[in-house]
């Protein structure tokens, strides 16, 4: 199964600043593309799904550029509280939509 | 929202036992469900998957008779480790998806230590 790459990190990052990942995928029949939180020991958490045309959620801003076939995440005013493994998922139809993720891109806020 | 449930959530067993892990999807159907491993500081790493009624796909590198994976209900998934090593320490997660729910709903993961 083709991959799908994240920088690790981690990025070191004031509260109230803008932060910004990227994450690549290599297999071109990705359909389906999400954003999922992982806090340390935890399962990981649905953050967001990411649509062709973009979407936000509060603070968050998710883009998909399929020419490039790559998907970014957005954060404004950085919280304490969104320090985090960032997971990328990328799903392609082979029956079962089987999702393949990302190492994870690890943010840590200071105050 | 989608829920699953998976249990234990810690154990701690003896090396040559056998663990095992259980999944369940509390109010929807889960007609495939993926099992991952975790080892510190490393990706979400897919062990295999598995649909309702039939025999799981194993990824490569995992053998099937080690890990067994049980998919009998559109509700419940079990995960055995057989003969359990110290090297099969790890966190245990579940996840599944359905035809209805859009994207992956995750188990809360279980932490298996083999002394």
């Amino acid at each position: 199964r083709k991959e799908v790459e994240q920088d690790p990190g981690p990025f070191n990052v004031p509260e109230g600043a803008t932060v910004a990942f990227n994450c690549t995928y290599s297999n071109s029949a990705s359909q389906s593309f999400f954003w999922y939180r992982q806090d340390c020991r935890k399962e990981p958490k649905l953050l967001m799904s990411v649509y062709s045309s973009g979407n936000e959620d509060g603070r968050f801003t998710a883009q998909l550029n399929r020419a490039s076939q790559y998907i970014s995440l957005l954060i404004r005013d950085s919280k304490l509280s969104d320090s985090a493994t960032y997971l990328c998922v990328a799903s392609a139809s082979g029956g079962s939509y089987i999702p393949t993720f990302g190492r994870g891109t690890s943010l840590i806020v200071h105050p | 929202g989608a829920v699953v449930s998976q249990h234990p959530s810690r154990v701690i067993c003896k090396s040559g036992t056998s663990v095992k892990i259980e999944c369940r999807s509390l109010d929807f159907q889960a007609t495939t469900m993926f099992w991952y491993r975790q080892f510190p500081k490393q990706s979400l790493m897919l062990m295999a998957t598995s649909n309702e009624g039939s025999k799981a796909t194993y990824e490569q590198g995992v053998e099937k008779d080690k890990f067994l994976i049980n998919h009998a209900s559109l509700t419940l998934s079990t995960l055995t480790v057989t003969s359990a090593h110290p090297e099969d320490s790890s966190f245990y997660i579940c996840s599944a998806s359905s035809r209805t729910n859009y994207g992956y709903t995750f188990g809360s993961g279980t932490r298996l230590t083999v002394v």
